[in-house]
């Protein structure tokens, strides 16, 4: 079964500063993965995904993730935080085969400070 | 661009009393699904939804919950008797069958308080 684990529940930076996000994933197959974006009292939005073409997929807002399959990895980047990224982050696994329902990591809330 | 919406936003309801929950997927998409997330957890599958049968469920989803597509638009979310453990937003997401096909789009949520 497919998993993704997000380290750090609780992450703070400066305004300006570069954002990382952790996201690792477990799969018996190439997966499908995506980083969703939950701003206060929204739903989710999607923010970019791999889908085993390019390794480094650039998303909406400035940001990036890069897909590491020898460090089972798929962390979201930023490289200058603005105030308005404040939110829940969620990394999510697909089954690349049926490409079906989402799992989603635990969420990690993005804080950005002046 | 087109969204999932549903509705209500937000419901309060007693402890025991049915609910339902609608939502209207992004026309020409085929593959539905409900999750929830409990306030501070992390969002769960509930149910997948083609061809107008449930194709996946996870253990949260007993008898107590159902789904349906009364016609070509809509997609609901039934709990027949709603617990207090019920309480949490609830999302609808939809999926194209081809092109951004392994693309999910979620809604806004339905935000469900039991009391």
């Amino acid at each position: 079964a497919q998993s993704v684990t997000q380290l750090g529940s609780h992450v703070s930076v400066s305004e300006g500063a570069l954002v990382l996000l952790r996201c690792n994933y477990s799969s018996s197959v190439p997966p499908y993965l995506f980083w969703y974006v939950q701003y206060p009292n929204q739903g989710l939005q999607l923010l970019l995904k791999y889908t085993s073409a390019a390794t480094l997929v650039k998303g909406i807002n400035g940001f990036e993730a890069e897909f590491k399959k020898s460090e089972t990895s798929f962390h979201l980047t930023k490289p200058s935080a603005h105030m308005s990224d404040a939110a829940e982050y969620f990394c999510a696994v697909s089954d690349a085969g049926t490409a079906s329902k989402l799992t989603f990591g635990t969420g990690t809330r993005l804080q950005v400070t002046l | 661009e087109p969204e999932v919406t549903q509705t209500p936003s937000h419901q309060v309801t007693q402890m025991g009393q049915e609910v339902i929950l609608r939502c209207v997927p992004i026309s020409n998409h085929l593959y539905f699904y409900w999750y929830r997330q409990i306030l501070g957890q992390k969002v769960e599958f509930l149910v997948s939804f083609y061809n107008n049968e449930i194709s996946e469920k996870s253990e949260i989803f007993d008898d107590q919950f159902s789904v349906e597509r009364p016609d070509g638009s809509n997609f609901t979310l039934k709990i027949r008797s709603t617990k207090l453990e019920d309480s949490a937003m609830y999302f609808c997401a939809s999926r194209a069958t081809t092109g951004t096909g392994n693309t999910i789009y979620f809604g806004e949520g339905s935000w469900l308080t039991v009391v």
